[in-house]
């Protein structure tokens, strides 16, 4: 049963940087894509990107000037990078496994958690 | 934001059946891409609730039921329980810019 951790400071400045990790457990980082998703306190949910374990990514046009998503497979683990924040950038922050296999799409179908992060002085 | 909308709210009887809509354009679900949806229960993270347009996860009921035309999908839930309340979310992919996956905006189920 594959099961995924956030981590990370959950009090971030505006204008630095915030970085959480996702730790995979029960199963390997290989051979799927992993996803971050974040919800603003009482809103809905907003894909910021995802890797593939080889290293590729996609974001978010909407934020792809400020986020790096990395990978760690020898420690099992993914990461998420998102500069200069600001209050618009409070929310929780969830890792997800995103089954594209063979080109086909089956959804995120294993989720962490949730960290909530919160930005401010 | 979201190239996605649903209904912010549904509400139904116990037993009665309720269905939610997700609405896009010929970028994403009319484009021919996969809709997926989520439940949310209230403090939870999101749960896969059907893939593939109209497929279910092992362990989902088979009350919930998901479909997909044109431009638009459907998910539909018969039976409604009390446990069903949660916040429900389409989920695609849009060919736009550089391609880029998106959520609904989410709609609230309510059992009365």
């Amino acid at each position: 049963q594959v099961q995924l951790q956030e981590s990370g400071p959950g009090l971030v400045k505006p204008s630095e940087t915030l970085s959480l990790t996702c730790t995979v457990s029960g199963g390997s980082i290989s051979s799927y894509y992993w996803s971050w998703i974040r919800q603003p306190p009482g809103k809905g949910l907003e894909w910021i990107g995802y890797i593939y374990y080889s290293g590729s990514t996609n974001y978010n046009p909407s934020l792809k000037s400020r986020v790096t998503i990395s990978v760690d497979t020898s420690k099992n683990q993914f990461s998420l990078k998102l500069s200069s924040v600001t209050a618009a950038d409070t929310a929780v922050y969830y890792c997800a496994r995103h089954a594209i296999v063979l080109m086909v799409d089956y959804g995120m179908d294993v989720w962490g958690q949730g960290t909530t992060v919160t930005v401010s002085s | 934001q979201s190239v996605l909308t649903q209904p912010p709210s549904v509400s139904g009887a116990p037993g009665q059946r309720v269905t939610i809509s997700c609405t896009g354009s010929s970028s994403n679900i009319g484009a021919g891409y996969d809709v997926h949806w989520y439940q949310q229960l209230p403090g939870t993270a999101p749960k896969l609730l059907i893939y593939g347009n109209s497929n279910r996860p092992s362990g989902v009921p088979d009350r919930f039921s998901g479909s997909k035309s044109g431009t638009s999908a459907s998910l539909a839930i018969t039976g409604l329980q009390a446990e069903d309340e949660a916040d429900y979310y389409c989920q695609s992919y849009d060919s736009s810019l550089s391609g880029y996956y998106v959520f609904g905006t989410g709609t609230k189920v309510t059992v009365l």
